[in-house]
């Protein structure tokens, strides 16, 4: 079974700097992907970035990057230029290549921009 | 509408009814999902649908039971539900082709209490 860890339950940054937000998982698969969700408080579960295992490039998306480390099974995720509107819980997920693609969410990190 | 769509947003009941839960996705996904998401605890996966065929049971109660008539929608059904069981109840959906697009995409969720 594959575990998913977000270490830090609750992390504030100030606006327009950067954050990283840490994800550790535990898995014997080799063919894999890993999310990064936000959860903003209305509660609409929105996709940030997403990593194939298979690429040693860490995606990108705007504003968001990831750091991939499939040795050390590390997936942060890092905030540039934070914004207010980034204020959210955000969720690291693992999902294996088979048939219903199961995804397997880690606990948040409740993150807070401050003006 | 668009993307997926979850009614009712909020849903009060007592342990002793029967209600149901209704998810429609708009994105012509072929694969649905069913999330139960409470305060503290990492979201749970509860069952996964893929061309109308469950995948998956992730060991739910069996006071919970899914339906998913057609690609489209996806139900679950609430009988005899206990306190424990009051949470966020997160319907998702993707297309499950085998592919590197298998992205969830999730409703905003019924808020759902049990009294």
């Amino acid at each position: 079974a594959q575990t998913v860890t977000q270490s830090q339950p609750e992390m504030s940054v100030q606006e327009a700097e950067t954050v990283t937000l840490s994800c550790t998982y535990d898995t014997s698969e080799s063919n894999y992907y890993l999310f990064w969700y936000k959860q903003p408080p209305s509660r609409q579960m929105i996709l940030v970035i997403r990593q194939e295992a298979y690429k040693q490039q860490n995606a990108t998306e705007n504003r968001f990057s990831v750091n991939f480390q499939k040795a050390a099974k590390s997936f942060s995720l890092k905030i540039s230029d934070s914004q207010l509107g980034d204020t959210a819980m955000y969720f690291c997920a693992f999902m294996k290549r088979a048939a219903g693609n199961m995804l397997t969410f880690g606990g948040g990190t409740r993150l807070m921009v401050k003006p | 509408e668009t993307g997926v769509t979850q009614t009712p947003r909020h849903l009060v009941m007592g342990m002793t009814n029967k209600k149901s839960l209704k998810c429609e996705q708009h994105l012509g996904h072929n694969a649905m999902y069913w999330y139960k998401q409470s305060a503290k605890k990492p979201l749970e996966l509860m069952f996964v649908y893929s061309l109308e065929e469950r995948v998956e049971n992730n060991s739910v109660p069996s006071r919970f039971s899914p339906e998913c008539p057609n690609s489209s929608h996806l139900f679950l059904h609430l009988h005899t539900l206990q306190p424990e069981d009051s949470a966020l109840y997160l319907c998702a959906s993707s297309q499950d082709s085998g592919g590197a697009t298998d992205t969830q995409y999730f409703g905003p969720g019924t808020r759902l209490t049990v009294l």
